[in-house]
């Protein structure tokens, strides 16, 4: 079980769109439609943004959408805000009852 | 509102075990809805589930710690509790206990604790 594979950072300026990748094998990502994402500001904990790759929890604004394409799972922040600035991880599904999360991605907002 | 706090030392010495206590507030842990989770991020790095566990005593671990982990549940408390043996330096992380749908056919953590830091040192 290795941990799925993100970008180490990426970065936009306000206003602009922002992919972040999140990619797996056909056990986890390409598997299920189990991917999940979230936000975690410097030391707070992780919040849920995302999850079953494309719905958002209330109190989500829809500038973050999910979706995924084989074993790749994708997290797009539209409209990017300051306060967006913050560490991204996915995590998946990965049968017979265990998750894996990726390795995180720091989002930077120019 | 469901709170989720985590307790237990926060420091471990070489070859030990790690034990962590996560208490549920708001909501009852005997729920047939939800599993609870143990995740852990290493100092700068990503974040790494260790295992879930429902309340009837059924546990999933991570394989790459299934040999030293155990999680267990205390309905009457309202916890449940993560041990760790054999620690090493690599150990050293903030943990967190989460909550997870059993249910719905929907896969998300949605509550997290606070995460507590525990340091694996002489």
């Amino acid at each position: 079980q290795s941990a799925l594979t993100q970008p180490r950072s990426v970065s936009g300026s306000p206003g602009q769109s922002v992919t972040i990748s999140c990619t797996g094998t056909s056990s986890d990502v390409g598997g299920y439609n189990y991917v999940s994402w979230y936000q975690q500001h410097p030391g707070k904990a992780p919040k849920l943004m995302i999850y079953d790759v494309s719905r958002r929890p209330s109190g989500v604004p829809d500038r973050f959408s999910g979706s995924t394409s084989g074993n790749t799972a994708s997290l797009t922040i539209s409209g990017l805000q300051a306060e967006d600035e913050a560490d991204y991880y996915c995590c998946s599904y990965a049968g017979s009852y265990t998750w894996v999360f990726g390795g995180g991605t720091k989002l930077t907002v120019l | 509102q469901l709170q989720l706090q985590e307790s237990g030392p926060g420091l471990v010495k070489p070859s030990e075990t790690l034990s962590l206590t996560c208490t549920v507030s708001g909501g009852s842990i005997s729920s047939s809805s939800y599993y609870w989770g143990w995740i852990r991020q290493p100092p700068g790095k990503g974040l790494e589930w260790i295992g879930n566990m429902y309340y009837s005593g059924s546990t999933y671990y991570n394989p790459s710690l299934k040999s030293r982990v155990t999680i267990s549940v205390d309905t009457s408390k309202n916890q449940f509790s993560l041990k760790l043996s054999s620690v090493t330096a690599a150990d050293t992380a903030v943990y967190y206990c989460a909550r997870h749908p059993a249910k719905g056919g929907s896969d998300y953590f949605d509550y997290w604790g606070q995460g507590t830091l525990v340091t694996v040192s002489s």
